[in-house]
C-alpha cells in the first residue's frame, strides 16, 4: 500500500542550527503538507503546498520556515535557525485532490538541545 | 470548546468491548476525519465523512456526524488490545479551506486483555 515516508526518524540539532526535514509523499496525491506535535499538545498545521507553491500556512509558518518540492518526489521543510521551542514530531502528509483523505508520514522527531 | 474537541480524554475498556469516542467542534465544516495515533508515532487514517454524510461503516469502525449538533461520534466495536491508541478527530472546513485539518486533543484508548 503506498505511503508517506519520512526521514530522519529522529533529528538532534544544536539550537540555531539548520534543519531539513525530508517527505516523499504519495506519488499521485497533488497537495503536501507540514504539521507539527508538540509532546503532549494537538497536532498544529504549518503549511500546505500545492501546485508548486505555499497555498495556505498558519501563524506558526513564520520566516524561519520554508518548504520546497526540489524534484518530482520530494517534499522538504526546512528550519533556519532553529529554536528550542521547535522540538516537537513533524508530519508530512499528502492527499490526491483537496478536501480528500489526507495521509500522514510517521514523523521526525526533532529535538532541539 | 475548542474546534475538534473529544471526549472523554481517556476511555479504558476490556477486549471485546465497544469503545464509543466523541468529537465536537464549533465552525462549517466540508469534511471530519478520524485519525489513529500510536504512542510517538504517526497518524493512521482511518475514516473520513463527508458534512452531506450521516454515518459510515469501516470494518469495526462506526463514525456518525451531526452537524446540527456540530458533533461526530467513532464506535470501535468488539474492540482488541492492539486498538489502544490515541484517537483524534480532524475537521476541514470551508473559512480555513479545504487543505487545513484542524485537529482535537483526543481521546486515549486503552484496551486490556
Amino acid at each position: 500500500e503506498p505511503e508517506v515516508t519520512q526521514t530522519p526518524s529522529h533529528q538532534v540539532t544544536q539550537m540555531g542550527q539548520e534543519v531539513i526535514l525530508r517527505c516523499v509523499p504519495i506519488s499521485n496525491h497533488l497537495y503536501f503538507y507540514w504539521y507539527r506535535q508538540i509532546l503532549g499538545q494537538k497536532v498544529e498545521f504549518l503549511v500546505s503546498f500545492y501546485n508548486n507553491e505555499i497555498s495556505e500556512k498558519s501563524e506558526i509558518f513564520d520566516d524561519q520556515f520554508s518548504v520546497e518540492r526540489p524534484d518530482g518526489s520530494n517534499f522538504t521543510l526546512k528550519i533556519r535557525s532553529t529554536k528550542l521551542e521547535d522540538s516537537a514530531m513533524y508530519f508530512c502528509a499528502s492527499s490526491h485532490r483537496e478536501g480528500t483523505e489526507a495521509f500522514f508520514g510517521q514523523g521526525t522527531r526533532l529535538t532541539v538541545v | 470548546s475548542q474546534q475538534g474537541e473529544e471526549d472523554p480524554q481517556a476511555l479504558s475498556i476490556q477486549e471485546g468491548e465497544n469503545a464509543t469516542m466523541n468529537c465536537s467542534y464549533k465552525t462549517s465544516i466540508n469534511n471530519l476525519q478520524w485519525y489513529r495515533q500510536n504512542s510517538g508515532r504517526g497518524l493512521v487514517h482511518l475514516i473520513l465523512i463527508r458534512s452531506n454524510e450521516r454515518e459510515k461503516h469501516s470494518g469495526r469502525l462506526r463514525v456518525t456526524l451531526d452537524t446540527s449538533k456540530k458533533s461526530s461520534s467513532l464506535l470501535i466495536t468488539a474492540s482488541r488490545a492492539a486498538d489502544t491508541a490515541s484517537y483524534f478527530c480532524a475537521t476541514g472546513n470551508m473559512n480555513t479551506g479545504f487543505q487545513k485539518l484542524v485537529f482535537g486533543t483526543g481521546t486515549r484508548l486503552l484496551v486490556s486483555p
